[in-house]
């Protein structure tokens, strides 16, 4: 079955320190996989996506199709960093299924 | 306003009543989407659309009633809701199925 895991329901770290959101995927097909963020009072917004293998807000994404990972990170947090950030997996017929997202908190 | 549009962005229905979500984009993409967001669950899809026709339902029950008059405007009907249907309601859009989406800020639900 396809499946979207994000084992962190909340992520707390400090100004500056290295982030990193997990996400594995279960899918027999050929992923595609994006990371989603929503900020306080904003709509859901794409961060990135696999395919395009850009580096958005400082944060970066690697598929790994042998740990069937994609792992958000970010060498150094910022304050503003702070949202929940959701792992999907695009299917065939274009679904997506959304992992149950990951809040993170970004102290000063 | 650009992008999605949803309204209205809060609704209180009782069982009985019947409603509608509204959501419209101008944004010339031609797929557009449900999705419902429950408490400490993931955004679950209820249906898409794909050049007003759609292509998936998501075993979502009858209660819930999806129509795309043309490609900038899809409506849910709600009809004799029960009180776990009380949630987020998110409508997106994209140009097709295979690129990524645009949310709206959403439909909070609450049935009483």
């Amino acid at each position: 079955a396809q499946r979207v895991t994000q084992p962190e329901k909340l992520l707390s770290v400090f100004k500056g320190a290295p982030v990193e959101l997990k996400c594995n995927y279960s899918y027999s097909g050929s992923p595609e996989l994006f990371w989603y963020v929503q900020y306080s009072r904003q709509r859901l917004q794409l961060l990135l996506r696999h395919i395009s293998r850009e580096s958005i807000k400082g944060f970066t994404a690697d598929l790994n199709k042998g740990e069937t990972s994609f792992h958000l990170k970010k060498p150094f947090a910022q304050e503003e960093d702070s949202a929940m950030y959701y792992c999907a997996l695009r299917i065939q017929g274009g679904k997506l299924i959304f992992g149950q997202g990951t809040e993170l908190s970004v102290k000063p | 306003e650009t992008g999605v549009t949803q309204t209205p962005r809060h609704l209180v229905m009782g069982m009985t009543n019947k409603k509608s979500l509204k959501c419209e984009q101008h944004l010339g993409h031609n797929a557009m989407y449900w999705y419902k967001q429950s408490a400490k669950k993931p955004l679950e899809l209820m249906f898409v659309y794909s050049l007003e026709e759609r292509v998936e339902n998501n075993s979502v029950p009858s209660r819930f009633s999806p129509e795309c008059p043309n490609s900038s405007h899809l409506f849910l009907h709600l009809h004799t809701l029960q009180p776990e249907d009380s949630a987020l309601y998110l409508c997106a859009s994209s140009p097709d199925p295979y690129q990524p989406q645009h949310f709206g800020d959403g439909t909070r639900l609450s049935i009483l």
